[in-house]
């Protein structure tokens, strides 16, 4: 069965700390998407990859990073947390190679900023 | 990405149909459409999708309007299991590269099953 893992279910991090983010997906995707999701505002992409080391902005970049070194990791960082950032962090991957390939979402991860 | 309206909340009853609408006008000829769902506490998870001619699978059927700008996501027999937020998504067809792979979520429609 496809995979897409995210390291932590639930993290507390304070305010000003740096704070990674992990995402490994066992199906050799190229594609791999960040995104956050709040009560009323839906999935927001944060950032977006497509290729090792290659990465693009999505609709609500400010605050975040991402590092892919590898095909199968997709990190998203945090460099200086802050409360607004409290929020649900769902990492996902896709094939570039068929037609219309669809999206895997990992569990999610609840971050809580304080 | 064409925008997608759905309706935000939907109530059916347990062995019944459930019927989830959505309006997507400004769809272009090349795009599809998608259907997500979103479980409490999961991340969301492919339904079925479809360009023109209605799609069945084993989670549910998928009917695109003759002039494609909505489509109705059908669950056949409603459990309570499936009760969830359902998202349409609209994205071009065809082998994409970079940042054509992405897909924009709105805020979906909350089915809530109910005995």
């Amino acid at each position: 069965d496809v995979k897409v893992t995210q390291s932590s279910r639930y993290l507390v991090k304070r305010t000003g700390e740096k704070v990674f983010l992990e995402c490994v997906q066992d199906m050799d995707h190229e594609n791999m998407f960040w995104y956050r999701q709040d009560p009323g505002l839906g999935l927001r992409l944060i950032y977006f990859s497509y290729d090792v080391k290659m990465k693009e902005k999505g609709d609500i970049p400010e605050g975040y990073s991402v590092s892919r070194e590898k095909k199968e990791r997709f990190s998203l960082i945090l460099e200086s947390a802050s409360t607004n950032q409290t929020s649900m962090y769902l990492c996902a991957s896709s094939s570039t190679g068929a037609t219309n390939e669809k999206l895997f979402f990992g569990s999610g991860t609840q971050l809580s900023v304080l | 990405d064409a925008k997608t309206t759905q309706p935000t909340s939907m109530d059916c009853a347990e062995g019944r149909a459930a019927n989830l609408p959505c309006n997507h006008s400004t769809i272009s000829g090349n795009e599809y459409v998608y259907w997500y769902r979103q479980i409490h506490s999961q991340g969301p998870q492919y339904i079925i999708h479809g360009l023109k001619n209605n799609e069945t699978n084993e989670m549910a059927s998928l009917i695109i309007t003759e002039d494609r700008k909505s489509s109705t996501l059908i669950l056949p027999h409603a459990t309570l299991r499936d009760t969830a937020v359902y998202y349409c998504i609209v994205r071009p067809s065809g082998i994409l590269t970079g940042g054509g792979n992405k897909l924009t979520f709105g805020t979906g429609t909350q089915l809530k099953v109910e005995l």
